[in-house]
């Protein structure tokens, strides 16, 4: 398997623009989680997934924000409108299971900058 | 909520020589599970060790050990022998039990230690 795929690598855009990051786990895998990592606040659970179905969107900063999983092999993380402040690194990662008994497996992450 | 804290933001080490990295974690839960995570320059986050609260025995792969203190609520990372390739950021995360409410099967990291493996 490929691991997880995240893309876009990298994204610039504008401030107010609608941005989409994609995710496609590891095959079989029924969970998937979306992080963010910046300087100040390290990393961040933003949602999860299990079964293709939201478990807990708590880390969730703001409705500019929204995930969606439509089917077991791909996800979407939205932004709308994007502002600076959304600039950061954001993972994707997917496990067999409960991490009681696995472990998560991470994208490369997607570099979003906003200007 | 738990809360990680990795107290060192940057730690250097002589090739070949022990390093030991420091985390303490905050929790209410007596069934938890505790990671280490390492980001090379690649930013892949690549899982090094766990260790299941519940296990009163270390967990140990090859080179890098840890020492589960529970009473204490602390998590070191050991890192004998190092190499060249250890050069990253080092991550603490904690994820919750069986019995946590929602948000368990997600981890709760520390801000990280950066480590400088000099030759």
């Amino acid at each position: 398997d490929a691991g997880v795929i995240q893309s876009p690598r990298h994204e610039v855009t504008e401030m107010g623009q609608e941005v989409t990051l994609r995710c496609k786990p590891i095959s079989g895998h029924d969970y998937l989680f979306w992080y963010r990592q910046t300087m100040m606040r390290g990393l961040e659970l933003l949602i999860y997934f299990n079964n293709n179905v939201p478990i807990d969107d708590s880390g969730m900063p703001e409705d500019r924000f929204s995930a969606k999983m439509p089917n077991a092999s791909f996800s979407t993380l939205k932004i709308q409108p994007s502002e600076p402040r959304d600039s950061a690194v954001y993972f994707c990662a997917s496990s067999l299971g409960s991490l009681m008994n696995t472990e998560a497996f991470f994208g490369q992450g997607t570099r979003l900058t906003v200007v | 909520a738990q809360t990680v804290t990795q107290s060192q933001p940057e730690m250097s080490v002589q090739e070949a020589e022990t390093v030991t990295l420091s985390c303490t974690y905050d929790t209410s839960e007596s069934d938890y599970y505790l990671f280490w995570y390492k980001q090379p320059p690649s930013r892949q986050m690549i899982l090094v060790i766990r260790q299941e609260a519940y296990k009163q025995q270390n967990a140990t792969e090859n080179r890098f050990s840890v020492n589960f203190q529970k009473a204490a609520k602390s998590f070191s990372l050991k890192i004998s022998d190092s190499q060249l390739g250890d050069a990253a950021m080092y991550f603490c995360a904690y994820s919750g039990g069986e019995y946590s409410g929602g948000g368990a099967d997600g981890l709760t990291f520390g801000k990280g230690t950066h480590l400088i493996i000099q030759p």
